[in-house]
C-alpha cells in the first residue's frame, strides 16, 4: 500500500518554462511534506518543505502547493533551468511516523535547453 | 567535506556471503537512518538510531544488523545475502529524533547479489 504516490515517472519542459511535479498522499494522518531532488549516483538532497497549517510555501524559484482535502501537492519551478534535471521525491510524515517520512518513487525531470 | 558518506559506493557479491556497508556523518546530528531503494525506487526505511540506540526498525529481517559505535557512525551488515536483497542502499542523518525535519543523505551503496 503506497501511501505517497508521484504518477508521473516522467516530465520533460523546455528550459525557462515552468516545470509541476504532483505528488498525492492517502494518509490523513500526513502533516509535513518535503521534496528531495536526486542527481544520477548522488543522494538525495533536500530542497523544500511544507507544513500542512500552509499551502504554499516559496523558496526563490521553487514553490510547493499543498491541498490538502485533495490530498495532493505539487512543486512549481520557475523558471526551469537544465541544471534542475534530476529525480524528485516527494516525502511524507505526521506524528505517526515521525522519523520515518514515507517517499514517493520520484518523477525524472528533464530541462531541455 | 562530504557531509555523510558511505562506503563502498558499489558492492557486487555472492549469494550466501555476508557483506557490510559503513556511514559515517561530520554534521553533529544525533540520528543516523538505513534506507533502501528497491526496483520500483521506492525509498524505504530500514532502521534509525538516535545517540547509538536503535529507535526504528522497519520490519527488516534478522539478516540485516545495524551497528552505531558512535552517534557519527550507522553500518549495516548483511548476513546471508539473497538475491532480493540487490538494492541502492542509502544512509542518511538529521538533528533530532522522531521530528519531521529533512533528511540528509550519503551517496548510496549500489548492491548486486548475483
Amino acid at each position: 500500500d503506497q501511501q505517497v504516490k508521484q504518477n508521473s515517472p516522467s516530465l520533460s519542459v523546455q528550459e525557462g518554462r515552468i516545470s509541476i511535479l504532483n505528488c498525492d498522499y492517502t494518509n490523513s494522518m500526513f502533516d509535513y511534506f518535503l521534496w528531495y531532488k536526486k542527481y544520477p549516483a548522488e543522494g538525495p538532497t533536500f530542497l523544500i518543505s511544507i507544513s500542512s497549517i500552509k499551502d504554499k510555501n516559496e523558496d526563490g524559484r521553487f514553490t510547493v502547493f499543498l491541498n490538502k482535502s485533495a490530498k495532493h501537492l505539487s512543486l512549481h519551478i520557475v523558471p526551469s533551468q537544465p541544471g534542475d534535471s534530476a529525480v524528485y521525491f516527494c516525502a511524507a510524515s505526521g506524528n505517526t511516523n515521525a522519523g520515518k517520512s514515507t517517499f514517493g518513487d520520484g518523477t525524472t525531470l528533464t530541462v531541455k535547453p | 567535506d562530504t557531509a555523510v558518506s558511505q562506503t563502498p559506493k558499489y558492492l557486487v557479491t555472492q549469494m550466501g556471503n555476508d557483506k557490510s556497508i559503513k556511514c559515517e556523518q561530520n554534521l553533529g546530528h544525533d540520528t543516523m537512518y538505513w534506507y533502501k531503494q528497491d526496483s520500483k525506487k521506492f525509498l524505504k526505511i530500514m532502521f534509525s538510531y538516535n545517540n547509538k540506540e536503535l529507535i526504528i526498525n522497519e520490519t527488516v529481517p534478522n539478516r540485516f544488523s545495524p551497528k552505531s559505535p558512535d552517534k557519527a557512525h550507522l553500518n549495516l551488515h548483511i548476513n546471508s545475502l539473497e538475491l532480493g536483497d540487490s538494492a541502492v542502499y542509502f544512509c542518511a542523518s538529521s538533528q533530532r529524533v522522531l521530528t519531521n525535519e529533512k533528511l540528509f543523505f550519503g551517496s548510496g551503496t549500489q548492491l548486486s547479489v548475483l
